[in-house]
């Protein structure tokens, strides 16, 4: 069964990059999966970021576009977030997961990591 | 940009039915999932392609999706049922989350 276990700094200042990792056990991150970040500001909904193909195709919130980078790295078999230009509306848990259905219609997610919190402040 | 709608919070008696919607303009030509959260924890997949439970998901989940909305259906709910619900769906290349539904056991 995949395992997912996301990873990085847990306080990140406004107007830096915010940087976290997924590492991927008991599966490949070269499977026929996709791979995604979802986040979730404290006591708020879930809220879709992006993901990523081990091809490197992505796939981005529109609404974030313009800051985040997903990248794979299938020698390690992790995928990593860059989100930049932060601010403490990017204060939330964020989620590394398993995408089943790839980028379709028959899209969903099947596995998630524990999610790990950040916190903007300066 | 595509948007689903949740109810904030749905009440149900212990032993009862719940229902929990989601709505979307035409969702039922899309496949909707739900996901389960409890209180610092992750989502938990509780039914996807509209109506498929994952192995482990008790038989009292069950979902339709039909015209513009999506129903999550949880017959004879337990107090361990108590959580917040989000349905998900795909459109153009974009995921979209519902706002998410409190269900409250009382």
């Amino acid at each position: 069964q995949v395992q997912l276990q996301e990873s990085g700094p847990g306080l990140v200042k406004p107007s830096g990059t915010l940087s976290l990792t997924c590492a991927v056990s008991g599966g490949s991150i070269s499977s026929s999966n996709w791979w995604s970040w979802v986040r979730q500001p404290p006591g708020k909904g879930l809220e879709w970021i992006g993901e990523i193909y081990h091809s490197g195709s992505t796939n981005y919130n529109p609404s974030l576009k313009s800051r985040v980078t997903i990248s794979v790295d299938k020698s390690k078999n992790q995928f990593s977030l860059k989100l930049s230009s932060v601010t403490a509306a990017d204060t939330a848990v964020y989620f590394c997961a398993r995408v089943e259905g790839g980028s379709t219609v028959k899209h969903y997610f099947d596995s998630w990591g524990q999610g790990t919190l950040v916190t903007v402040s300066s | 940009s595509y948007e689903l709608t949740q109810p904030p919070s749905v009440s149900v008696s212990p032993g009862q039915t719940a229902s929990i919607t989601c709505s979307g303009d035409k969702l039922g030509d899309k496949y909707a999932c739900w996901y389960q959260q409890k209180p610092g924890q992750s989502p938990v997949l509780v039914i996807y392609l509209d109506t498929k439970r994952p192995s482990g998901i008790p038989e009292r989940f069950s979902g339709t999706n039909s015209g513009n909305t999506a129903t999550l259906t949880i017959s004879g709910t337990q107090a361990m049922d108590e959580a917040d619900y989000y349905c998900q769906a795909w459109d153009s290349s974009t995921v979209v989350f519902g706002g998410g539904t409190k269900l409250t056991v009382l």
